[in-house]
């Protein structure tokens, strides 16, 4: 079955450590995108990728980064530098990206707690 | 300004009964793209239906239809015979014909719908 996988499905975090939370597809997607959503608010988008090897800052990209060497992974680092970085984290990915009829597809999301 | 707006925080509904979750939307583009999904507790944001601003044909898919009325810039989304699977939070998003990467794609506040047996 072709889908989004996201790991962990729960993260816990000391002060100061940084994490990683992966995101992997086999849809094929060329484009991916990481949201956070906090409690009982919409989603906003931290880092997206068009292509491998090139990724673009979203609205909060301050204290995250991102990588993409290949097509199927995008993986989200929570540096220290994050300020609030309790959240839940969702993966997306759409098949080019660059029209408005491209659907998100989303993981299932990694809950990242800050102890 | 609010490019969705989802009035609805909160909406009930009795089993087997349908139901209309409102979206009203903003956009100066001629193309655009509405989206529902469904987020279950489990946080899962799970994809329903499209609109496209140029679709003449409102969307179906299963229980879920979309009453796009472009004039009035409302995609409402009516989920009939609705069943206790269907308590979650419902997002409404957008994406405008200038986004050329989904680097805008809009979600509204939600609305938490509960379905009672």
């Amino acid at each position: 079955d072709g889908g989004i996988t996201q790991s962990p499905k729960y993260l816990f975090r000391k002060e100061g450590q940084n994490v990683t939370l992966s995101c992997e597809q086999n849809l094929n997607h060329d484009a991916m995108y990481w949201y956070r959503q906090d409690p009982g608010q919409g989603l906003r988008l931290i880092y997206y990728s068009q292509i491998v090897n090139d990724f673009q800052k979203g609205d909060i990209a301050e204290g995250y980064s991102v990588s993409r060497e290949k097509k199927e992974s995008f993986p989200l680092t929570v540096t220290s530098a994050q300020k609030n970085p309790t959240a839940f984290y969702l993966c997306a990915s759409s098949i080019v990206g660059h029209s408005y009829t491209d659907t998100q597809y989303f993981g299932p999301g990694t809950r990242l707690t800050v102890l | 300004a609010q490019k969705i707006t989802q009035t609805q925080p909160g909406m009930f509904v009795q089993e087997k009964e349908a139901v209309t979750l409102d979206c009203t939307y903003d956009t100066s583009d001629q193309s655009y793209g509405l989206f529902w999904y469904k987020q279950p507790s489990s946080g899962e944001m799970i994809f329903l239906i499209y609109q496209g601003s140029y679709d003449e044909q409102n969307a179906t898919e299963g229980r879920y239809s979309l009453n796009f009325q472009k004039a009035r810039k409302s995609a409402n989304l009516v989920i009939s015979a609705s069943q206790l699977g269907d308590s979650a939070m419902y997002f409404c998003a957008m994406r405008e014909g200038r986004d050329n990467y989904g680097q805008n794609f809009v979600f509204g506040p939600g609305t938490r719908l509960s379905v009672l047996p």
